[in-house]
């Protein structure tokens, strides 16, 4: 068990709706990373957080917004979903020590669009 | 052409074999490297990281990395049913931001791996 809870663990819905993942980082981690993986693109870095102020951004749709809370928890956001939308979404987190630190990851939401 | 090349496979074993599992990078800027486990279903597990050329062996794992070649690799030894993953090389380039742990890692596709028995 890495120690990264990821809710819901299955989700389904209609395009265009919204959708909320929830991610609670491992005690004391301070980083949060969101990435998507599909079959064709593999694991697509989206975006990171690091302490509630987004770091670093990746290939993430304009449909798409995250945000972390003072608590530390993550959520990702996806409106406007389309059927290409549909994918694993994977949150990890890092601790803060050292440049070098390792991902650690949750065992992801699978959405699917239909 | 992507960042990171790694052959998907798949790539099917016996029990006991030597495995092979091998990445290339074109970014020079990557200086740290990991690979990760994943099985059906669950999210990568992180099995090895390292940022220095050369080899780092944990039990039946052995990491290599070549940074002069842009070719990292991951040797398993006396593979086991248990092994059988998708795995997956992921780098970093070096950030250091006041010592904040920073940056995106990126993946290679990833090579699915069966050990049978």
């Amino acid at each position: 068990d890495s120690g990264v809870t990821q809710t819901p663990k299955h989700l389904i819905t209609a395009t265009g709706q919204r959708v909320t993942l929830r991610c609670s980082p491992r005690s004391g981690d301070l980083s949060v990373y969101w990435y998507q993986q599909s079959l064709d693109q593999g694991l697509q870095f989206l975006i990171q957080y690091y302490n509630g102020e987004e770091r670093a951004k990746g290939n993430i749709l304009e449909r798409f917004s995250a945000q972390q809370f003072p608590d530390l928890h993550s959520e990702l956001n996806l409106s406007s979903l389309e059927l290409g939308d549909s994918a694993l979404y994977f949150c990890a987190s890092s601790g803060s020590v050292s440049y070098n630190s390792p991902l650690h990851f949750g065992n992801g939401t699978r959405l699917t669009v239909t | 052409q992507k960042e990171v090349e790694q052959d998907p496979g798949p790539l099917s074993v016996p029990e006991g074999a030597i495995v092979s599992l091998n990445c290339t990078y074109s970014n020079s800027a990557f200086q740290y490297f990991m690979w990760y486990r994943q099985y059906s279903r669950k999210g990568p597990e992180l099995l090895m990281y390292t940022y220095s050329s050369g080899n780092k062996e944990d039990g039946r794992f052995t990491a290599q990395v070549d940074k002069s070649s842009k070719y990292i690799s991951l040797f398993i030894r006396d593979s086991q049913p248990s092994d059988s993953a998708t795995y997956l090389c992921a780098m970093r380039e070096f950030s250091n931001a006041g010592g904040t742990s920073y940056g995106k890692l990126t993946f290679g596709q990833g090579t699915i791996l069966t050990v049978h028995p």
